[in-house]
């Protein structure tokens, strides 16, 4: 099971918006509405921000919206803040019985 | 307020044992599988494996012949140890709580540095 492909680097100014893509296979993000997605700061641990593809844990922002199409899936934020630079990763179920988790390579979003 | 945390050895020899251990504040044991996930410095996230209340367990199958997670319920509290460690086991190593197919709750991450 490979890891999940995310762009590297994705950079929007304040107030714009961004989608960051995640994209699988049939096995994971394409069979399953099993998609997350974490935002990571600098020495932090990861947060989540979406569950489910598009569901948001309480407390996080309604700027973060999720999505799937195919074997892709997307995370957009909206109306980006400085606050919102940091790296992000997807995480899919998958139909491996022996790993069932796999992550994205992750994308480092920058606020310019 | 759930709150993970975790600790266990910074530093180890090549060969030698990992051991970390996470505890779990204010919250339900039971009902959750209990995560760990890691993260090689400047690198992305991989997960290891997981334990449910029960002690049912599953592993990365890259890691399984080294791995063992275990679970004190009494405590509230799970295990990991991984054997034979190398240069490449070098990470931050996290606990995290999972109510179905999503990480909600994490611990701080501990930096395991493996160096002789």
């Amino acid at each position: 099971q490979s890891a999940l492909t995310q762009p590297a680097s994705v950079s929007g100014s304040p107030g714009q918006s961004i989608t960051i893509s995640c994209t699988g296979t049939s096995s994971d993000v394409g069979g399953y509405n099993y998609v997350s997605w974490y935002q990571q700061h600098p020495g932090k641990a990861p947060k989540l921000m979406i569950y489910d593809v598009s569901n948001r844990p309480s407390g996080v922002s309604n700027r973060f919206s999720g999505s799937k199409s195919g074997n892709t899936a997307s995370l957009t934020i909206s109306g980006l803040q400085a606050e919102d630079e940091a790296d992000y990763y997807c995480s899919s179920y998958t139909s491996s019985n022996s790993l069932p988790y796999v992550f994205g390579t992750g994308t480092k979003v920058t606020v310019l | 307020q759930v709150r993970l945390q975790q600790w266990g050895a910074g530093l180890l020899k090549p060969s030698e044992t990992l051991s970390l251990t996470c505890a779990v504040y204010g919250g339900s044991f039971s009902g959750y599988y209990w995560n760990w996930i890691r993260q090689p410095p400047g690198k992305g996230l991989e997960w290891i494996g997981e334990i449910n209340r029960s002690g049912g367990t599953k592993y990365n199958p890259s890691l399984k012949s080294r791995v063992t997670i275990s679970v004190d319920t009494s405590r509230n509290r799970f295990s990991l140890k991984l054997n034979s460690v190398t240069a490449a086991d070098t990470a931050v190593y996290y606990c995290a709580r999972a109510p179905l197919e999503w990480f909600d709750y994490w611990g701080q991450g501990t930096l395991v540095t493996v160096s002789s």
